[in-house]
């Protein structure tokens, strides 16, 4: 258990709305990431963050923003969400950080409609 | 740039069968690092294993192998006597060292029938 939450786990949302989505990790990582999962795709990385206030993008980041005011919390927002938003967002961070693993939390499912 | 192939999208066998997942990779880096995940029905992602690209021989864990092959750019995960849990979708994943992210294939979903 790498002591990764993700709040919330679910969210049905309207088209044009900002979203938020939080991470949360208890064991003061500096690497942490939000990828997201469709069909067909496997996970693709969204940002990362590699300590307080320094994140970068990764292959799908059009549409997204991150925010990492304190180590623990890692935030994703949609500033309008839209229909191909809809996906199941993972947040990870890295354990071992010569090898870059990566351990997951339970994952948010957010619809828009 | 880095790549995942995982060409098998489902694979169906029946309990006790072996079974191999294919993941070959593509990478400029000299070194870099390769995973497997599981993710069950219930939707977590679960760390299966770590290779480093200097280190290419073969692990068993218990029912699982893996074999890496650098030749042929190949990490193939093998499960012998396959049981009903084994049915997941399986991520194949790689990661430069001079890069902070990790590319994924498209996984292959295992279904084990009793």
């Amino acid at each position: 258990d790498a002591g990764i939450t993700q709040s919330p786990r679910h969210k049905v949302t309207e088209t044009g709305t900002p979203v938020t989505l939080r991470c949360h990790q208890t064991e003061n990582h500096r690497y942490m990431y939000w990828y997201r999962q469709d069909p067909g795709h496997g996970l693709r990385l969204i940002h990362y963050s590699y300590g307080v206030k320094d994140t970068d993008k990764g292959e799908v980041s059009d549409g997204y923003s991150v925010s990492r005011s304190k180590t623990e919390d890692f935030l994703l927002t949609l500033e309008s969400a839209t229909s191909s938003q809809t996906s199941v967002y993972f947040c990870a961070i890295r354990g071992a950080e010569r090898y870059n693993e990566q351990f997951f939390g339970p994952g948010t499912r957010l619809t828009v409609l | 740039a880095q790549k995942v192939t995982q060409a098998q999208t489902e694979i169906s066998v029946v309990e006790k069968e072996d079974v191999t997942l294919d993941c070959v990779y593509e990478t400029r880096d000299t070194t870099y690092y390769l995973f497997w995940y599981k993710q069950p029905p219930s939707g977590e992602l679960v760390f299966l294993i770590r290779r480093n690209s200097f280190d290419e021989q073969n692990e068993i864990s218990g029912r699982y192998s893996w074999n890496f092959q650098k030749s042929t750019s190949s990490f193939n995960f093998t499960i012998t006597a396959s049981q009903v849990v084994d049915s997941a979708v399986y991520f194949c994943a790689l990661s430069e060292a001079r890069n902070n992210d990790m590319r994924f294939g498209a996984g292959t979903r295992l279904t084990v029938k009793p």
